[in-house]
């Protein structure tokens, strides 16, 4: 089956400095992947979709400038905290579909911003 | 717009119960149906699907129907494990190539 991969699967980070997220899709070509971020009482929020070669279309109230998202590659969307604060500390999962067929999610980084 | 409303949790049951988790939708068109699982610590994993009415999705003993009448994609298992112990989502997506929109997820405690 289709395999995505998260990296890191955890990362710790102090206020105000940026972190990267790396999603890969292993086994086929992510035309659009889309990022969410997973909050404590488990709901499962949208921030953005992106699709290869363009830029991500954010839902709204999610910060852009923020919340930086590159998609440069059928297989790599990166997610770049910016200027994190305790507050951004979630859990992020990212998924990635090719075409219009199965969407298949991400193993999810912790990011604990201290 | 499109909502998915589950049932409430946290669900605790003993092992080998009945399991039933409640999820409606509201949608415009006609939506194909999704449960996910997520085991802790993890991303999501498709359970089962079903992509028109009354297709029934099944998956590691777990079925669902698609109910367009009564707006409704219960999850049922006939007798649960400690290990399908996780957080069960409910989705939709309307178009192929649309965006999924999410229950708020379910918790499901199995005790031996």
């Amino acid at each position: 089956g289709a395999v995505v991969s998260q990296h890191p699967s955890w990362v710790i980070c102090k206020s105000g400095t940026s972190v990267k997220i790396e999603c890969r899709s292993l086994d086929f070509q992510a035309t659009t992947m889309f990022w969410y971020r997973q909050f404590p009482k488990q709901s499962l929020m949208l921030m953005a979709t992106s699709n290869e070669g363009s830029k991500a279309t954010y839902e709204q109230g999610v910060e852009k400038d923020k919340f930086l998202i590159n998609h440069a590659s059928l297989t790599l969307s990166t997610l770049t905290v910016t200027s994190a604060h305790p507050e951004d500390s979630s859990f992020y999962i990212c998924s990635a579909r090719e075409g219009t067929y199965e969407q298949y999610f991400g193993p999810g980084t912790r990011l604990t911003v201290t | 717009g499109n909502s998915v409303t589950q049932m409430e949790g946290p669900v605790t049951l003993s092992e080998e119960a009945f399991l039933t988790i409640n999820c409606t939708y509201t949608a415009t068109g006609y939506p194909s149906l999704f449960w996910y699982v997520q085991y802790p610590g993890e991303g999501l994993q498709l359970l089962l699907k079903a992509t028109k009415a009354d297709d029934k999705g099944s998956n590691k003993g777990f079925e669902a129907t698609y109910r367009k009448e009564t707006t409704s994609f219960h999850l049922e298992k006939g007798s649960v494990q400690v290990s399908d112990s996780a957080v069960y989502f409910c989705a939709l997506k309307v178009t192929n190539a649309g965006k999924s929109t999410f229950g708020d997820g379910t918790t499901l405690t199995v005790k031996p």
